[in-house]
């Protein structure tokens, strides 16, 4: 079964760096991923989508402190100099034959 | 520019029906992967449906013979027919359409919001 797993919270300082991580389901390390953000009482928006060796392709407008990575089952969102802006909900998603999967989100503080 | 905006949600009663709209713009629907995504209060996001330019349609199992996604090539209109509806369905439902890479979503509607209540 595709599944995408997300811790549920993390937090980094103002002007820091964070990672978040995504990992795919027993079976699926290959598969590539996109990030999503929701920002407080927005809709959600495209970021990036991910691959499994790394490459990536990013949304129109988004600032390059935002980056990929991949290693294994693991996808990974960077993002650096952090903002009082980038304090946001973080959902990974995936798809396959018939089928769209999220992860459960990533709630990002910035303190 | 590609825009996606979602309308008919509203207050609708258990057991009852409503139909999402989703009127797109810069882009062709039907040459489009769109999908239907939900996000009920609190919660993360859910698929729900989608439709492959070719027609061909899925549903997450929770709507599942409940709800029925279409397309107006006339209207450039993505729409979500929902029957039978549950107060679990209660949500804001997103509009959805595919980047360049089939599969990941790249482009978001503002939602709509259902509320399945007595």
């Amino acid at each position: 079964q595709l599944v995408l797993t997300q811790s549920p919270s993390a937090s980094a300082s103002l002007g820091a760096s964070v990672k978040l991580t995504c990992t795919l389901s027993s079976g699926h390390s290959t598969y590539a991923i996109a990030w999503h953000q929701q920002q407080p009482e927005k809709g959600p928006r495209y970021l990036m989508n991910l691959n499994s060796d790394g490459s990536q392709n990013k949304g129109d407008g988004i600032p390059d402190r935002f980056s990929g990575s991949s290693s294994g089952a693991e996808r990974y969102l960077t993002i650096s100099s952090l903002q009082s802006e980038d304090e946001a909900d973080y959902y990974c998603q995936t798809w396959g034959t018939g089928i769209r999967v999220f992860g459960g989100g990533t709630k990002l503080t910035v303190l | 520019e590609v825009q996606l905006v979602e309308s008919g949600g509203g207050l609708i009663q258990p057991g009852g029906s409503l139909r999402l709209s989703c009127a797109a713009s810069g882009f062709t629907v039907s040459s489009n992967y769109m999908s239907w995504v939900r996000q009920a209060p609190g919660k993360g996001l859910e698929w729900v449906s989608f439709i492959y330019s070719g027609g061909s349609t899925y549903y997450a199992d929770s709507v599942k013979g409940r709800f029925t996604i279409s397309r107006d090539s006339s209207k450039n209109t993505l729409y979500l027919q929902m029957n039978s509806l549950r107060a679990e369905d209660t949500a804001v439902y997103y509009c959805a359409r595919d980047s360049t890479t089939v599969g990941a979503i790249g482009y978001w509607g503002q939602g709509t919001l259902v509320t399945v209540s007595s």
